[in-house]
């Protein structure tokens, strides 16, 4: 069975601070790793990555994909309070597409 | 605005009714899902539909029925309700290839007592 592990499982900062978000892998058939940032509501999508070693990045966010040891890792610098959220990791593989594997998520707590 | 939303927000019921959660995308996306949130946060996939046809049906009790209207429409029908069928219901809805990702509307808090 498919399995996405993250760490940590919580991660207090201050303001300014850069955090790193581990994401690793278990799967069959590895199709794209995605990242998703959860507020109150709806998880909302961060970053698709599909190759490994290309960096995405937009604004202060950015990610990485390493299939040969299979993890990805998202940053997050000059934190800010809005940035407080769960994130979320999923794995989309398998022969369906939509089935998302998710990780049990990063709660991330950002102090002013 | 282009979204997915689902009605409604929250529903607090008894052991044993039978409520629908209703789901509707208008980002033109041809599949459409349902994930449950449990209390520990983790996400998991129920039902996934393209064009009204049940593509993924994982590991759920038959007690919930999804149906599709059409495409752009996606509704959860649950009976006899449980105390463990607490939880948060997702609707997502995304375009037919691997390298789509999902859009999820603001989730529905089930409370079943």
């Amino acid at each position: 069975e498919d399995k996405v592990v993250q760490s940590p499982l919580s991660l207090v900062v201050h303001e300014g601070d850069t955090v790193t978000l581990n994401c690793s892998y278990e799967v069959t058939n590895f199709r794209s790793l995605l990242w998703y940032k959860q507020e109150k509501k709806a998880p909302t999508f961060l970053f698709m990555l599909t190759s490994s070693g290309i960096e995405k990045k937009s604004g202060r966010l950015s990610s990485i994909l390493d299939k040969k040891e299979l993890f990805s890792i998202l940053n997050i610098t000059a934190t800010q309070t809005g940035d407080s959220a769960i994130y979320l990791c999923a794995h989309a593989g398998g022969t369906s597409y939509g089935k998302l594997t998710f990780g049990q998520g990063t709660i991330l707590t950002v102090h002013p | 605005d282009t979204a997915v939303s689902q009605t409604p927000k929250y529903l607090v019921t008894q052991m044993g009714n039978d409520k629908s959660i209703k789901c509707e995308q208008n980002l033109g996306h041809d599949t459409m899902y349902w994930y449950k949130q449990d209390s520990k946060k983790f996400l998991k996939i129920m039902f996934s539909y393209n064009n009204k046809e049940l593509i993924i049906n994982e590991t759920v009790p038959n007690r919930f029925s999804p149906k599709s209207p059409d495409k752009a429409h996606l509704n959860l029908h649950i009976n006899s309700l449980e105390l463990g069928d607490s939880a948060v219901y997702f609707c997502a809805s995304s375009q037919v290839t691997y390298n789509s990702p999902l859009h999820f509307g603001n989730g529905t808090r089930l409370t079943v007592t």
